[in-house]
């Protein structure tokens, strides 16, 4: 009964390629978030979506694509990676605006290791 | 400026010892607030929500001046568990839109036998 699920946990990949991260929540949370950890981790907000709405697209490149076919999927499309694409990317979901604590949660994470 | 700034550390404690960290947030229009703990190679985890009015839970403490815009954690009798990365996390909420969180880079703690 995961609340936040992510696949695939390890992720490694050549230069150039292209590759999806699928991220599912079962807490009926109306808004989901991609972030990004780095090696210093710093953990960095790239994409939030609220019922299929993108609301949020920090300055990520446009190789980045978020895709959420209903509300409890987000998934995240990275097109011809790079090194610097390296790094831990966590899926969270939260509660829409309307209660005060709106806690995010988060999947286990994705390591992705570009060579 | 960052949202959030919190000093990274690392602090290192004995068992036993009491430490707290701070952090300040920039936006006063920030409505909620959170430490999260993080461990090596793990998802952040919630830890308990931040009240106006300062809220405990066991041995962890966490105050809010919105004043002064910073956040406080207070963990005592420290054990080898609470070894971790603490987060702390500022949500502004975005009328018809959602919330927007924002992280500290984190405060390493260690605690030593």
């Amino acid at each position: 009964d995961t609340a936040v699920s992510q696949t695939p946990k390890y992720l490694v990949t050549q230069m150039g390629n292209d590759k999806s991260i699928k991220c599912e929540q079962n807490l009926g949370h109306d808004t989901m978030y991609w972030y990004k950890q780095d090696s210093k981790k710093f953990l960095k907000i790239m994409f939030s979506y609220n019922n299929k709405e993108l609301i949020i697209n920090e300055t990520v490149p446009n190789r980045f694509s978020p895709k959420s076919p209903d509300k409890a999927h987000l998934n995240l499309h990275i097109n011809s990676l790079e090194l610097g694409d390296s790094a831990v990317y966590f899926c969270a979901s939260s509660q829409r605006i309307g209660s005060s604590y709106n806690e995010q949660f988060f999947g286990p994470g994705t390591r992705l290791t570009v060579l | 400026r960052k949202e959030v700034e919190q000093d990274p550390g690392p602090f290192n404690v004995p068992e036993g010892a009491t430490v707290a960290f701070n952090c300040t947030y920039s936006n006063s229009a920030s409505q909620s607030f959170f430490w999260y703990r993080q461990d090596c190679r793990k998802e952040p985890k919630l830890l308990m929500s931040v009240y106006s009015s300062g809220n405990e839970d066991g041995r962890f403490t966490a105050q809010l001046n919105r004043a002064s815009q910073y956040i406080s954690l207070l963990i005592r009798d420290s054990k080898l568990s609470d070894s971790a990365t603490y987060l702390c996390v500022v949500n502004i909420p975005i009328f018809l839109t959602g919330n927007q969180f924002y992280f500290g880079t984190g405060t390493s703690l260690t605690v030593i036998p």
